[in-house]
């Protein structure tokens, strides 16, 4: 079954770091478009990255210079990197595979992992 | 950056209602616009892509059109399962961005 499944988050203090990661089943991350979305308590979807199939990437400026996209293809796992956290970054976050030939539409979804910064 | 707008934000409807949720584009966006469905707890669901190409295995009570800026989601017969919120999204161009989102409740 093609699953995506979350895990990192967890409660974290103002200016701190955390890795999220996105385990693959049955399709690979390699040479896909991968994505990131959170959703802030009360409030609704936010995209936050995408890395291609090239390797690039790009952010939501919410977060560029602070949040890396990255994928290890060893173990199929996409992966994000948040640092220097604020509290409105807490936040479920999702990672998505994107469909090029939906138009680049998110196809597949992860339950999500739940950040919380705070003191 | 584009911004999407949808109205209304929430409504409440009855099961066997017909329900149509607007969807705005601040610029066009050609067909790289898509609907999602969330239920608290679950993973965002896609629904529709490409304006109004429907997903394999998502029910054909859920149809959708529109071009340029202005697109709609149409729901001909709600059903118990169908009370969630409705996202539009854009991917023609980054930032990639949702629509507020429509709450869909029981009347």
């Amino acid at each position: 079954e093609v699953q995506l499944v979350e895990s990192g988050g967890g409660l974290i203090q103002p200016g701190g770091s955390l890795r999220l990661s996105c385990a693959a089943s049955d399709f690979t991350v390699t040479g896909t478009y991968m994505s990131w979305v959170r959703q802030a308590p009360g409030k609704g979807l936010e995209w936050v990255a995408v890395i291609y199939n090239n390797d690039a990437t790009d952010y939501a400026d919410s977060v560029k210079g602070r949040f890396t996209i990255s994928r290890d293809n060893s173990k199929n796992t996409l992966y994000l990197q948040l640092n220097s956290l604020r509290v409105e970054d807490s936040a479920v976050y999702y990672c998505a595979r994107v469909e090029p030939k939906t138009w680049y539409g998110m196809d597949v979804w992860g339950q999500g992992t739940t950040v919380t910064v705070s003191s | 950056d584009i911004q999407l707008t949808q109205s209304p934000s929430s409504l409440s409807a009855s099961v066997g209602d017909r329900v149509t949720i607007t969807c705005r584009a601040s610029r066009s966006i050609a067909d790289y616009l898509h609907w999602y469905q969330h239920k608290p707890g679950k993973a965002p669901r896609l629904l529709i892509y490409a304006v109004s190409s429907l997903r394999s295995g998502v029910p054909t009570r859920f149809s959708a059109s529109g071009s340029g800026t202005d697109l709609t989601l149409t729901i001909s017969s709600l059903q118990p399962e169908d009370f969630a919120t409705y996202y539009c999204q854009q991917t023609y161009s980054v930032p990639w961005t949702f629509g507020q989102g429509t709450k869909v409740e029981i009347k």
